[in-house]
This record gives C-alpha cells, sequence and structure tokens, in this order.
C-alpha cells in the first residue's frame, strides 16, 4: 500500500532563510508519482510540481526545487530565501500507477516570519 | 475554462439530514474523485470514477455514495450525515495520456459542517 510521511508538522522561518520539507514515501509500484501541492490560508490546492518514477533529475523552479532520490524513497522541497507570502501548508502525494488516486501526507504547515 | 466547479462552497447541516456536493468539470477528464481533509490527517480519498458509469471506493468511502451519469459530474451524497463527516471535501478530475500529458485538477473545496 502506498503511505506518504511528512514528518515535520510545523516549521517556522524567518524571511529570507532557506528551507527544507521533507517527504518520505512506501510503495511497492515500480511506476508512480509524486507531487507537491501548496495550500495557503485561503484553503485551495495549488500544483508545485509531479515527478514520475522514472525521472530522478532534480529540478529548480526559481526559488523552489526538488530532490527527488529512490534510493532513499524521499522527495524533498526546498523554498530559497523564503518570502512571508510561501507561509501555507504543503502536501507531498503519492499516486498509483495510473496517476489517477492520489495519496497525501499529513503536510507540513510553514511560517515565515517577516 | 471554469476547471473544476464546486457547490456549495459552504453548508450546515443537521445530523441525520442528506444532501448532495456537486461537482462538475468543462475539461472533458476521464477521471474524478473526492477527497476530504481533515485537520492532521491530510487528504483522504473516498471515491473515485474512471469514467462515466464506473465508479469505486477509495480509502473512507463508509457513509457516502457517488454515481457518474457524465463525463461532466461526480456527484457526492451523503444519505445520513453524522458529525464525523464534518470536514473540507475536494473534488478533483485528471486525465493520462501515453506520451506523458497529463492534468489533475482540484476544485475551490466544500466545506461542510455537521452539528
Amino acid at each position: 500500500a502506498q503511505k506518504v510521511t511528512q514528518a515535520q508538522t510545523e516549521i517556522s522561518v524567518v524571511e529570507k532563510e532557506d528551507v527544507t520539507l521533507d517527504c518520505v514515501y512506501e510503495t511497492r509500484d515500480t511506476t508512480y508519482y509524486l507531487f507537491w501541492y501548496k495550500q495557503p490560508p485561503s484553503g485551495e490546492l495549488v500544483f508545485l510540481i509531479r515527478r514520475n518514477s522514472f525521472d530522478e533529475q532534480n529540478e529548480i523552479s526559481g526559488r523552489y526545487s526538488w530532490n527527488f532520490q529512490k534510493s532513499t524513497s524521499s522527495f524533498n522541497f526546498t523554498i530559497t530565501a523564503s518570502q512571508v507570502v510561501d507561509s501555507a501548508v504543503y502536501f507531498c502525494a503519492l499516486s498509483d500507477p495510473g496517476a489517477n488516486n492520489l495519496f497525501f501526507g499529513t503536510g507540513t504547515r510553514l511560517t515565515v516570519i517577516p | 475554462n471554469a476547471g473544476v466547479t464546486q457547490t456549495p462552497k459552504f453548508q450546515v447541516l443537521k445530523t441525520g439530514q442528506s444532501m448532495t456536493l456537486q461537482c462538475a468539470q468543462d475539461m472533458n477528464h476521464e477521471y474524478m474523485s473526492w477527497y476530504r481533509q481533515d485537520p492532521g490527517m491530510g487528504l483522504r480519498l473516498i471515491h473515485y470514477s474512471v469514467g462515466a458509469g464506473i465508479t469505486d471506493q477509495g480509502e473512507v468511502p463508509n457513509g457516502y455514495n457517488v454515481s457518474r451519469s457524465t463525463t461532466e459530474d461526480f456527484p457526492l451524497r451523503l444519505l445520513s450525515a453524522a458529525p464525523s463527516q464534518t470536514s473540507v471535501y475536494f473534488c478533483a478530475s485528471s486525465y493520462h495520456r501515453q506520451g506523458g500529458s497529463y492534468g489533475y485538477t482540484f476544485g475551490s473545496g466544500t466545506r461542510l459542517t455537521v452539528v
């Protein structure tokens, strides 16, 4: 069965600090997808990234970067030079091979202090 | 292009009442699903549908019914609401094509309180 663990329940950082959100997953499938979503205080789910199990390349998008390591079953998310607008709950999710059912972690609440 | 539309946005029910949460998508996605979000629990899959006329249970289906008569609509029914069903409900639609194209869209959520 799929499982996603986000061990960090809450993180607080001062603005401009870097912060890494951890995500560890479990699956018996060889094909799967990993996601990160942002949920700001307004409540909607904002898609950040999707990575398939065959692509271990790290990705950078502006201040965001993701490190996918199959050897440790981890898909960590780093925000560089954090800003107050980054304050949100961040969810890591794992899909089944069909990429249609998502299994979410419990989320990490990030607070960026000005 | 509206994406995934959920109605209502907020609802208060009394224990034992029934209601239907509506979900509609205009992207012609085959796949639709319902999740609930509870504090400290993340999102959990309730029911899903791989196409019109086909539905299946997810992780937490008890107390909920679904049907998929059209590609566009996937309503979630609570037949007899219980306080344990107080939650935020998200509908999603997705497609996944050979060749890698993929889309997964969530609605804006329905906050349901059962008193």
